[in-house]
């Protein structure tokens, strides 16, 4: 059976510190993948997906990068962050269900 | 342009009495509906999907979903709530027209009264 990773669970970050959030699937190939990121627990902003290796799509301009050195990896990043890059990021994968399946978050503080 | 709208923030229901959590849609071709709960600080978990046939289906813990065409709508429900349901619910559709994005509801927050 298809699972997802995400790591870490939680991160406390200076602003202006550098970003690395990073997501795996395990049990599934060239799966879509998606970053997403929730702000005061509610509504979804999609900020990248990507449908293959190195193949990524930027959905929101903002200080934020996203990877995808692998297959079943998709890495987000950011080289200083900001106050408001605080939030809950999820990543989720999709392909061959229709449906999207989410990781277990990281909940990002900066301060 | 895709959308997908929750027109209520918040429900609240007595537990054992029926609940309704309200989602309508616009897409440009046919659209695959689904429904999420999501408990604090934790991802979304897939409650249920239409894709095509039976406009009633059912998913996970007992929530059921009625598909409506002609009213672009979606709602889940369930027959019996209980406390355990309160969380927040999400519903998205996927227009593969559009190609492989996912359009999300802002959330309503169910919340369970004992």
């Amino acid at each position: 059976s298809q699972t997802i990773h995400q790591w870490p669970a939680t991160l406390v970050q200076p602003v202006g510190s550098p970003l690395s959030l990073e997501c795996t699937v395990e049990g599934t190939s060239n799966p879509n993948l998606y970053w997403y990121r929730q702000a005061a627990g509610r509504g979804l902003q999609l900020l990248f997906y990507s449908v293959g290796i190195g193949q990524i799509s930027s959905e929101v301009p903002q200080n934020l990068s996203a990877s995808r050195p692998q297959d079943r990896q998709f890495i987000l990043s950011s080289k200083k962050l900001l106050l408001s890059d605080s939030g809950f990021y999820l990543c989720a994968w999709s392909i061959p269900n229709p449906e999207q399946f989410f990781g277990p978050g990281t909940r990002l503080t900066v301060l | 342009a895709q959308s997908v709208a929750q027109p209520e923030d918040q429900v609240n229901v007595a537990e054992g009495n029926p609940l309704t959590v309200k989602c309508t849609y616009s897409v440009s071709g046919n659209p695959y509906l689904f429904w999420y709960v999501q408990y604090p600080n934790r991802g979304l978990q897939f409650l249920l999907k239409y894709i095509t046939g039976d406009n009633l289906v059912k998913g996970s813990y007992g929530f059921e979903a009625e598909f409506n065409k002609s009213q672009t709508s979606f709602h889940l429900k369930k027959p019996s709530a209980l406390v355990s349901d309160s969380a927040l619910y999400f519903c998205a559709v996927r227009d593969f027209g559009t190609g492989n994005q996912f359009y999300f509801g802002t959330g309503t927050s169910l919340t369970v009264i004992p």
